[in-house]
This record gives C-alpha cells, structure tokens and sequence, in this order.
C-alpha cells in the first residue's frame, strides 16, 4: 500500500534547538518525496524535494530506503519556522498522496 | 509551475445551501485535485477532476454532495451542495503540471463556514 506517515501532530521546541520531524513511507516503487509547508495565512508551498538534494531555509531531509523514511532536519530552529510541515509522496499519473501535517511550534 | 486562483477566499453560508468554488491555473493541467483541509490538520482528497470525464472521488466522498466540473484544462469547480455545519472546512484546489514537474501547486484555499 502506498501510504505516508508522520507520526507527530505537534513539535514544539525552543528557538536554537534542532528540529526533526519524522516522516516514513510505504511505496512499491523508487520513491519521489517532498516535504511542503504551510506558514500563517499562507498557501501550501514546496519546501524541499529529495532529488534535489538542496538545503532550504536551513532544512535537509535525506532519503533513507533502507528505514524507508525522509525525515526533515535543521540544527538551529527559528521562531519563523513555526508552521505546519506535511511529507509528501507523489505516485506518478499526477497523483501525491500527502502525510498527516506536523504543526511545528518554536517557543522563544 | 503553476499559478492556481482560487474564490472565493472565504464564505459564511446558511445551512442547507449550496456553494460553488472556483479554481482558475495559468497553464493546462491533465489534472485538478480537490482537497479539504482542517484548520492545523491533515489534507483530505476529496475527489480528481479529469477534462472531458467525471470526476473520481475518494471513499467517503460522493458526487450528489460534491459536483465537480471540469469544463476545460485550465478551469475546475467544486460545489459543496446541501451545505451542514460538518461542512465548515478549508477547500484547497491544487495541481501537479506533469510527469516532469512532480511539485504539487494549491490554491490559496477557500474558507468555508456553515452556520
């Protein structure tokens, strides 16, 4: 089955304190993974994908096939990460089949 | 990429009503997606719009509550009919431009309150 899965609803750390959020996937094939974000009053966005390797705004995430996951990282959180962060796999045929959102809260 | 408007932005609706949300992209898409989203919570698919083909919805969903249209490749509506206060929800329209492209692009969503 292909399927998402984040297992936290609510992060909350301190501003300065790493941030992980988890994310892990059941699919078949060779997964294409993206984490989106969804800031205040805001439409949901990309954030980063896993093909480009890239850090944005000072977050990784790196595919793991062999414990299926794609988890999002950054060592130094900031008060305007604060947000909701959904993993995302897409299927192909245009589909993506989207993660349960982790809200993520940086207390000052 | 692609650039999705989407209204109305918000609405307060009597119950019983029904209310009808546009999705306007810049490019020709194969595919609209429609979604609702609790506020702070997970993304729901409601149903896929397909030009020239009814729509496909999700378990859950039906087409008596949610017609959808799909009049042309860059055009897609979502009724809510018979609106509840179960209803009250974020409706999101959103597209993946292609096999290519796998980003998903959303509308900034439409805000509805049934009362």
């Amino acid at each position: 089955a292909q399927r998402v899965t984040q297992p936290e609803k609510l992060l909350s750390v301190f501003k300065g304190a790493p941030v992980e959020l988890k994310c892990n996937y059941s699919y078949s094939g060779s997964p294409e993974l993206f984490w989106y974000v969804q800031y205040s009053r805001q439409r949901l966005q990309l954030l980063l994908r896993h093909i480009s390797r890239e850090s944005i705004k000072g977050f990784t995430a790196d595919l793991n096939k062999g414990e299926t996951s794609f988890h999002l990282k950054k060592p130094f959180a900031q008060e305007e990460d604060s947000a909701m962060y959904y993993c995302a796999l897409y299927t192909g045929g245009f589909k993506t089949i989207f993660g349960a959102g982790t809200r993520l809260f940086v207390k000052a | 990429s692609a650039v999705i408007s989407q209204k109305p932005s918000r609405d307060i609706c009597q119950r019983g009503t029904s209310l009808t949300i546009q999705c306007q992209v810049d490019s020709q898409v194969t595919m609209m997606f429609w979604y609702r989203q609790q506020p702070g919570q997970s993304l729901t698919l409601i149903a896929t719009a397909n030009q020239g083909s009814e729509a496909t919805y999700e378990s859950g969903f039906v087409i008596d509550k949610f017609p959808i249209s799909r009049p042309n490749l860059t055009f897609s509506t979502l009724t809510v009919s018979n609106m509840s206060p179960e209803d009250s929800s974020i409706y999101l329209c959103s597209v993946v431009p292609g096999d290519v492209n796998t980003e998903a692009f959303f509308g900034q969503g439409t805000r509805l309150t049934v009362v």
